[in-house]
């Protein structure tokens, strides 16, 4: 167990729609990444929270959002859901400070399908 | 840009051979960080190993060791002696070490499916 939580684990809906995937990094954490694993792209960085700011994006589409609150939990957030949209969406926490690097820990990740 | 490639898409072994899972990485960074991540069939993904740059000397851990060769940009994992409990997706991913934006996200290889046949 690496201290991350994600819910829920399983999403099923259908195109169109808007879901919300939450995160809770692990105690004392301060950053979340969010990662989408496809079988067309594999393992990719969406974007990164740092105590509530948006540190870095990556492969995130204009239709995805985040934020992460003062509680340190994050939310990613996928509207008009298309079927490619259909992935195992993992988020990782880290203890990060500017001048070095933290492991990331991984959350068992939420599995969405659109339908 | 960095990149990180898994050639090998499938292994199947059959259980107590040696397997070696290959990784080639590609960067601009003189200092970055090198991870192999195992994905069984539950789908979590659990952290196996972390590597500096600076640091070349090869590892091991049981039946697992790593060779990391910056010459040939290698970072290699050798399971010995394979067991059915070894059968998942195993993923190399590289980090840089030093990010003016502070942020250290993973680039991912495509990951390697590796089926020990009892």
């Amino acid at each position: 167990d690496s201290g991350v939580t994600q819910t829920p684990k399983h999403l099923i809906t259908a195109t169109g729609q808007r879901v919300t995937l939450r995160c809770s990094p692990r105690s004392g954490d301060l950053s979340v990444y969010w990662y989408q694993q496809s079988l067309d792209q594999g393992l990719q960085f969406l974007i990164h929270y740092y105590n509530g700011e948006e540190r870095a994006k990556g492969n995130i589409l204009e239709r995805f959002s985040a934020q992460q609150f003062p509680d340190l939990h994050s939310e990613l957030n996928l509207s008009s859901l298309e079927l490619g949209d259909s992935a195992l969406y993992f988020c990782a926490s880290s203890v990060v400070a500017d001048s070095s690097y933290n492991e990331q820990f991984f959350g068992p990740g939420t599995r969405l399908t659109v339908l | 840009a960095q990149k990180v490639t898994q050639a090998q898409t499938e292994i199947s072994v059959v259980e107590k051979e040696d397997v070696t899972l290959d990784c080639v990485y590609e960067t601009r960074d003189t200092t970055y960080y090198l991870f192999w991540y195992k994905q069984p069939p539950s789908g979590e993904l659990v952290f196996l190993i972390r590597r500096n740059s600076f640091d070349e000397q090869n590892e091991i851990s049981g039946r697992y060791s790593w060779n990391f060769q910056k010459s040939t940009s290698s970072f290699n994992f050798t399971i010995t002696a394979s067991q059915v409990v070894d059968s998942a997706v195993y993923f190399c991913a590289l980090s840089e070490a030093y990010s003016g934006a502070g942020s250290y996200q993973l680039t991912f290889g495509k990951g390697t499916k590796l089926s020990v046949i009892p």
